[in-house]
């Protein structure tokens, strides 16, 4: 079956503007993260979604960065009045389990903010 | 402060020639230490969950082991079609948040024929 999805796969923004990136997890799977990696960083965590519980945001790097998650499904990563800092790929994961056990990732948006 | 240390940063080899990477962790109550082989472009791709010290798993020239404070992911006579990034992430117990895995920097590996 079909892997996990994320679309664009490239971004080109300008600082200020807004953009949203989009994941499709695997279908059946439950759990739905979204990291960041920089260049020469490790991973980072940035959300976190299980079923129908409140998301774990703790990774959110500020009040500009927001997700959501429709129907148990799609989800979509907004950054607000982007930064320079900003630019990373942003990568989404899924899982059939509670937990990050075994996670599927998807490829990645590329988002360089001018 | 959980953190997961991950040693070389790169790492090249004849093919053939065997070596280990290494994953150094700090972690509040380890609940897993996790694997995952990420080429160019795309993402991670899972490959082994350890639970406990002592614990080993293999899947092809690959091998992974854990102790209290490490794990090791051993190449055996590696091949140029290992070559890649290898990252070591670890989950603690944060009081039921799930998702927080901490990930290492990883290992580059370069294998040539």
């Amino acid at each position: 079956g079909a892997g996990v999805s994320q679309s664009p796969s490239n971004k080109v923004t300008e600082k200020g503007k807004d953009v949203e990136l989009r994941c499709d997890p695997i279908s059946g799977h439950t759990a739905l993260y979204w990291y960041r990696q920089s260049l020469g960083q490790g991973l980072e965590f940035l959300i976190y979604f299980q079923g129908n519980s409140a998301p774990d945001k703790s990774g959110l790097p500020s009040d500009r960065f927001s997700a959501e998650r429709t129907g148990g499904s799609v989800s979509t990563l907004t950054i607000q009045r982007t930064q320079q800092e900003d630019s990373a790929v942003y990568l989404c994961a899924s899982s059939f389990n509670r937990g990050p056990e075994k996670l599927f990732f998807g490829s990645g948006t590329q988002l360089s903010v001018l | 402060e959980d953190q997961v240390t991950q040693s070389p940063e790169a790492l090249r080899l004849q093919e053939g020639e065997s070596s280990s990477l290494n994953c150094s962790y700090t972690v509040s109550g380890l609940r897993g230490l996790f694997w995952y082989r990420q080429d160019p472009g795309k993402g991670p791709e899972f490959l082994f969950t350890l639970y406990s010290a002592g614990e080993e798993k293999e899947k092809e020239r690959l091998k992974a082991t854990l102790t209290k404070k490490e794990s090791f992911l051993h190449i055996t006579a590696p091949k140029p079609e290992d070559s890649a990034t290898y990252l070591c992430a670890v989950q603690g117990d944060y009081g039921g948040s799930q998702g927080n895995l901490i990930f290492g920097k990883g290992t580059k590996l370069s294998v040539k024929p």
